[in-house]
């Protein structure tokens, strides 16, 4: 089964609004880590954010907040004001437990409009 | 600055010719990992290395081999490069130190590889 799942294969955004790239998980561990990555069109992968299963307060850094909801399993990524340099491929990843591997999403591709 | 450091940033070689990459860490992490990754696709893990321990995934193909002869540096091998082997091959590095649960993978910024 899937351990991560990235429904929006690409989503268009204008200039300065926001955008929410969806994300959901399937663990059965109760210690976990979510973390997001940027990937423009040159390759490097560009770490973004980090929510812990344990965390109460919602990720945020800079322009990017993460929308955790465990109930739900779903840690949705939010960039806010969006700008042309956001354009990019975005990973939803997981670490379960001990492990210290990553599982990637099949990652959504972002294309900012000006 | 502290970072992950790959070679070279494109190489080309021919079908069947041995090739080899490479990826250097200044970060002292004690975990290597290499990835590949096709257009349009999520990063594929084919090994890591844990300190010196070699931990191959299980489908990763015979023809990709790997070396870690320190701390700081690791090569991916690939012996017998065919077409399907085009690809963009990331190294990561990461620590498994106390606080290493909220600690992400660094990336360098890949090698691209093309197959004439």
């Amino acid at each position: 089964a899937q351990k991560i799942t990235q429904t929006q294969p690409g989503m268009f955004v204008q200039e300065k609004e926001a955008v929410t790239l969806d994300c959901t998980y399937d663990t059965s561990d109760q210690s976990y880590g979510l973390f997001w990555y940027k990937q423009p069109s040159s390759g490097e992968m560009i770490f973004l954010i980090y929510q812990g299963s344990y965390d109460e307060q919602n990720a945020t850094e800079g322009r990017y907040s993460l929308n955790f909801q465990k109930a739900r399993k779903s840690a949705n990524l939010v960039i806010s004001a969006s700008q042309l340099g956001d354009s990019a491929m975005y990973f939803c990843a997981m670490r379960e437990g001990g492990d210290y591997k990553l599982s990637f999403g099949a990652g959504t591709t972002v294309t900012v409009r000006a | 600055d502290a970072m992950v450091i790959q070679n070279p940033r494109y190489q080309v070689t021919q079908f069947g010719k041995p090739v080899t990459l490479s990826c250097s860490q200044t970060l002292n992490h004690n975990v290597m990992y290499w990835y590949q990754q096709k257009s349009s696709q999520a990063p594929k893990l084919l090994f890591h290395y844990y300190d010196k321990d070699f931990n191959n995934e299980a489908d990763t193909p015979d023809n990709f081999q790997s070396r870690r002869p320190n701390t700081s540096f690791c090569f991916l091998d690939i012996r017998s490069p065919g077409l399907g082997d085009a690809a963009m091959y990331l190294c990561a590095t990461s620590s498994t130190g106390p606080s290493r649960g909220n600690q992400p993978q660094h990336f360098g910024d890949g090698t691209r590889l093309s197959i004439l």
